[in-house]
């Protein structure tokens, strides 16, 4: 089955402590990105990569850091996490950035107190 | 300017009902357009596919509106599970290689 898989699901952390989010497809897809989504501001792109050792910033990186060592995986860094980061994390892939559909992962709630 | 925008709602519709949501993209030069659908706290999914000739699946029908720089979605004979957030997804810089960029979507509520 086609999916896109992220973990954690839900994590509560405090400030500053490091933590990553995995993020993992199995459809080959050379592009990949990480999402948060905000009330009343909708779905902002964090960083995108095009494939692998390529990645670019999005809308609003600051306070985050990605990897992409391997075609399938799309790690989301946070060195020290900031309550301003508490926030539902998406990561998508798809076969090109802009012209076919997106999959996303299920999310991650991130809490930071 | 935002690149893409819609209205947030929510639009509260009868069971049945025939309701249409629009969002209107500032980049002249984009090609592909979309809308997906998001339930609470799920991820969006996508819905359908916007061309220029217009996209019929269903009870749901999308139109490019080029002229006017706005795509719609039309969905008629409204159902309970209908009821999700609606996204409005273009292409940033006009591209099919650009990243995309996301409406904040429009709330759709459909009720007995």
């Amino acid at each position: 089955e086609a999916q896109v898989t992220q973990n954690p699901r839900y994590l509560i952390t405090v400030t500053g402590k490091k933590l990553t989010v995995t993020c993992s497809q199995n459809m080959n897809h050379e592009y990949m990105s990480w999402y948060r989504q905000d009330p009343g501001l909708g779905l902002r792109q964090i960083y995108y990569s095009m494939n692998v050792e390529v990645t670019d910033k999005g809308d609003v990186p600051e306070g985050y850091k990605v990897s992409r060592k391997e075609k399938r995986n799309f790690p989301l860094i946070l060195e020290s996490p900031s309550p301003n980061q508490t926030s539902l994390y998406f990561c998508a892939s798809s076969s090109d950035g802009g012209g076919t559909e997106a999959f996303f992962g299920q999310g991650t709630r991130l809490t930071v107190v | 300017r935002k690149e893409v925008e819609q209205d947030p709602g929510p639009f509260n519709v009868p069971e049945g009902a025939t309701v249409a949501f629009n969002c209107t993209y500032s980049n002249s030069a984009s090609q592909s357009f979309f809308w997906y659908r998001q339930d609470c706290r799920k991820e969006p999914k996508l819905l359908m596919s916007v061309y220029s000739s217009g996209n019929e699946d269903g009870r749901f029908t999308a139109q490019l509106n080029r002229a006017s720089q706005y795509i719609s979605l039309l969905i008629r004979d409204s159902k309970l599970s209908d009821s999700a957030t609606y996204l409005c997804v273009g292409p940033r810089g006009g591209g099919t290689a650009s990243k995309l960029t996301f409406g904040t979507g429009t709330r759709l509520q459909v009720t007995l």
